[in-house]
């Protein structure tokens, strides 16, 4: 049973790059999640897709950040103009239903120089 | 403003004893929830859950029990492993809507000694 993959583990960036981060979902789960997680602190949650539809976003997702999911399959995250405190683990989940709970992937780690 | 509290940063058992983890929460509107443990470098791995309806539920040695009228749950583990050691997330849930996004605690620690 694969879980769910995300790619790069780990990004290091200068201040004002941009960065796009990769998750691949569990097979034919039709939910999924990002979530931000800071040193110290919990997960937060970011924004949800149900198949290819983005159906919210927390007020945490400036307009730098952008979310697609083509297709229903795997989703792409990405940060324009990269500010010192985008600095933070990046964490995909999903789940196939609501009643389910959320797995999740090992998550992107975003260094900003 | 915090709506799911794990108060204790840290707790320390020695191995064969109970684990005990609490957390409080606010929002009246959340009926389910779930404790999720983290290894470093690793995603957090779901353990159990507990919906409103219940005041407990248990799984092996991990029980989780539900105070709704307090707002309180409480992760119990028995026998505490040296495995075990990981930093323990709190998480709940409203079914209001349609996105069951995920409301974290800031975790705690727990060591569990030889």
């Amino acid at each position: 049973d694969t879980g769910v993959s995300q790619d790069p583990r780990h990004k290091i960036t200068k201040r004002g790059q941009n960065v796009t981060f990769r998750c691949d979902p569990i097979s034919e789960h039709n939910r999924l999640y990002w979530y931000r997680q800071t040193l110290g602190q919990g997960p937060e949650f970011l924004t949800y897709f149900q198949n290819e539809a983005q159906l919210e976003k927390s007020r945490l997702l400036s307009d730098r950040f952008s979310a697609e999911r083509p297709k229903g399959s795997f989703s792409t995250l990405e940060i324009q103009r990269t500010e010192q405190g985008d600095s933070a683990m990046y964490l995909c989940a999903s789940t196939p239903s609501a009643a389910q709970p959320q797995h999740f992937g090992d998550g992107t780690r975003l260094s900003i120089l | 403003d915090q709506q799911v509290k794990q108060n204790s940063p840290s707790l320390s058992v020695q191995e064969g004893r109970i684990s005990i983890l609490n957390c409080d929460y606010t929002n009246s509107m959340f009926d389910y929830f779930l404790w999720y443990k983290k290894y470093p470098a690793e995603g957090p791995t779901f353990l159990i859950s507990i919906s409103s309806i219940k005041d407990k539920n248990e799984d092996g040695r991990f029980t989780v029990f539900l105070n709704k009228s307090a707002k309180h749950l409480s992760l119990h583990i028995v026998p505490s492993q040296p495995g075990d050691s990981a930093v323990y997330f709190c998480a709940a849930r409203s079914s209001g809507g349609s996105n069951y996004k995920l409301t974290f605690g800031k975790g705690t620690l727990l060591t569990v000694n030889p």
